[in-house]
């Protein structure tokens, strides 16, 4: 099955400052790839998503790129403000609407 | 957008009693729901699959006759705790796909406490 990799766990930058969360999959079939934002006690919200047919999606102060070849993602956030202070999931979407999340990572941006 | 609504955001019960969290997509149909569970500071752990009039897919090691699912309509999928025990305490969500909604729509989860 689909195994999905995140790193780092944690992330603190500075206000202002980029964060970037990376992903590896193992599942070549995989073929759209999610971001989620979780807040404390809330349900995941998607964020931006990519597939495997896009290099590289960009929204705002979101991006996401995509290496199929090396099977990996990630996640970037530029200019980052304390609410993007939450933890990040990343996910893998392969058939049969079969999805894996990554472990996640807590982002703090402190002002 | 879709979206996903899910009731209660927060229970307590006791042991031995049930309880009942409902999800509802409210613009979409939601073809097939999902439900997960979450522990403290981990990912989301899927516990299963269900799919609109018929029986629901159960992740391994999860017990189907404890986490009751009824997918009745193409809007609402419910999950019954059954004879809650205080290791059930957990975060609940659930989310849905359906229509144009390509990825998964998530609810915003229900925090079980059993006492």
């Amino acid at each position: 099955g689909e195994n999905v990799e995140q790193h780092p766990s944690t992330l603190s930058v500075q206000e202002g400052d980029s964060a970037v969360i990376k992903c590896t999959y193992s599942d070549s079939a995989s073929n759209y790839f999610p971001w989620y934002k979780q807040e404390l006690g809330k349900g995941p919200q998607l964020i931006i998503d990519i597939r495997s047919n896009v290099g590289e999606k960009k929204d705002q102060r979101i991006a996401v790129t995509l290496n199929k070849t090396a099977k990996h993602f990630s996640l970037h956030i530029t200019e980052t403000q304390p609410e993007d202070s939450a933890v990040y999931f990343c996910a893998a979407y392969g058939g049969y609407q079969k999805v894996t999340f990554g472990t996640g990572t807590k982002l703090q941006v402190i002002p | 957008g879709a979206v996903v609504s899910q009731h209660p955001s927060r229970v307590i019960c006791k042991s031995g009693t049930s309880v009942k969290i409902e999800c509802r997509s409210l613009d979409f149909q939601a073809t097939t729901m999902f439900w997960y569970r979450q522990f403290p500071k981990k990912s989301l752990m899927l516990m299963a699959t269900s799919n609109e009039g018929s029986k629901a897919t159960y992740e391994q090691g999860v017990e189907k006759d404890k986490f009751l699912i009824n997918h009745a309509s193409l809007t609402l999928s419910t999950l019954t705790v059954t004879s809650a025990h205080p290791e059930d305490s957990s975060f609940y969500i659930c989310s849905a796909s359906g229509g144009d909604n390509y990825g998964y729509t998530f609810g915003s989860g229900t925090r079980l406490t059993v006492v």
